[in-house]
């Protein structure tokens, strides 16, 4: 079975600094996929990044890189030059082909003005 | 906005009650998949239809229920309403069926509140 783990219930991070959300996760599958999304209080779900098991570099997009170890089953999303707007719950995800995303139990970052 | 939608934005009823929630996916995603939002429970995988078929099951409750009709849209169906039923239901739909590339993208979401 799959599992993601994430242990950073909250975080608090200063306007304009560099944060990093822990992710780990467990499967014992060759090919899969990671994903972090981000749920503001308004409660949508947003897509942010992608990596896959076989992608050789970290994903980037934007102001959101993914820092993925896979010896150490680790796909830690970093979050650059953090805004007022990044505020949100932060939920890191696994998927095995077109099944479900198991999701982790998610950060809420709060960004200090 | 990401090209899903769900109705209705809120809904609340009472214990005993039967609601339907609807999920339209984004145009030329054949799959669709229902999420349950819960404080205790987190993000739950409900269920996978893809063309009309399910194809996969997760920990849905034997008093919930859906389907996927022609067109493509889905409904989800809760009965027998309990107070811990009150969650944010979300639908998400991806184009392809195989491949882990897929990404899911997510509807505003269903707040159900069972009083």
């Amino acid at each position: 079975a799959q599992k993601i783990t994430q242990t950073q219930p909250g975080m608090f991070v200063q306007e304009k600094e560099a944060v990093t959300l822990d992710c780990t996760y467990d499967t014992s599958d060759q090919s899969y996929g990671l994903f972090w999304y981000k749920q503001p209080s308004s409660g949508e779900m947003i897509f942010l990044i992608y990596q896959g098991s076989y992608d050789e570099q970290n994903a980037t997009e934007g102001r959101y890189s993914l820092n993925f170890q896979k010896a150490r089953k680790s796909a830690n999303l970093v979050i650059s030059a953090s805004q007022l707007g990044d505020s949100a719950m932060y939920f890191c995800a696994m998927r095995r082909g077109n099944e479900k995303l198991t999701f982790g139990t998610g950060t809420r970052l709060t960004i200090i003005p | 906005d990401s090209g899903v939608t769900q109705t209705p934005k809120h809904l609340i009823t009472a214990t005993g009650q039967r609601v339907t929630l609807r999920c339209s996916p984004r145009s030329g995603d054949l799959s669709v998949y229902w999420y349950q939002q819960s404080l205790d429970q987190g993000l739950q995988f409900l269920i996978q239809y893809y063309n009309g078929e399910e194809r996969a099951k997760g920990n849905i409750l034997e008093r919930f229920s859906a389907q996927q009709f022609p067109d493509l849209h889905s409904e989800l169906n809760l009965s027998s309403l309990e107070l811990g039923d009150s969650a944010l239901y979300f639908c998400a739909s991806s184009v392809l069926l195989a491949g882990v590339r897929n990404e899911q993208f997510f509807g505003p979401g269903t707040r159900l509140t069972v009083l």
